[in-house]
């Protein structure tokens, strides 16, 4: 069966910092990856979403950025992070090709920029 | 992607029937509707899909008329534990422009008890 990790879970970071945050899927081949924010009681963000390894398209122009080093793999990373950034982020991954809209989310990850 | 229209909000109680109505009238023949919900700090999991008349399962029922401009989420006997968001998407995978899957605001159901 397929599964899908990323970690960390909580993180806090100063305001100026790095960020990476990391998700695998594992179980399928050539997946569709998202990564996605929702701010507090807010509703999700599409941030970028990828079709394959190097494919990247960004949704929102930001200080995010995001890469597929691998079939399964997704990162988000920042160089420099700004108070806005805080929330949950979610990656999540769906099958090119199938029917219908079925996306699988990952657990998430709370990040608050202080 | 096919826009949808929900009720930002619902209310309900225990033991309750509870529909929720998503409208989107400009779905592609082509197109699925599928149903999400979501828990506070969870990523929204699949509940349902269908693509006409009515689709059941151990969770929820679908219900999708003719001409499939909107549908209808059923949940029998709610409980306190089906407060979520729940959010209707419209589309299909089998094109590259599918692939950019956007959710809407969705509708927050609240059950009291």
């Amino acid at each position: 069966s397929q599964t899908i990790h990323q970690w960390p879970a909580t993180l806090v970071q100063p305001v100026g910092s790095p960020l990476s945050l990391e998700c695998t899927v594992e179980g399928t081949s050539n997946p569709n990856l998202y990564w996605y924010r929702q701010a507090a009681g807010r509703g999700l963000q599409l941030l970028f979403y990828s079709v394959g390894i190097g494919q990247i398209s960004s949704e929102v122009p930001q200080n995010l950025s995001a890469s597929r080093p691998q079939d399964r793999q997704f990162i988000l990373s920042s160089k420099k992070l700004l108070l806005s950034d805080s929330g949950f982020y979610l990656c999540a991954w769906s099958t090119p090709g199938a029917s219908g809209n079925t996306i699988y989310f990952g657990e998430g990850s709370w990040l608050t920029v202080v | 992607l096919a826009k949808t229209t929900q009720p930002i909000s619902m209310d309900s109680y225990e033991g309750q029937e509870v529909n929720i109505t998503c409208s989107h009238n400009n779905i592609a023949t082509n197109d699925y509707i599928t149903w999400y919900q979501q828990f506070p700090s969870q990523g929204p999991r699949f509940i349902i899909q269908g693509y006409k008349t009515k689709v059941t399962n151990e969770v929820a029922s679908l219900f999708i008329p003719a001409d499939r401009k909107s549908s209808t989420l059923s949940l029998p006997r709610v409980s306190l534990s089906d407060t979520a968001v729940y959010y209707c998407l419209v589309g299909d995978g089998l094109y590259s422009s599918a692939s950019k899957i956007i959710f809407g605001s969705g509708t927050r159901l609240s059950i009291r008890p």
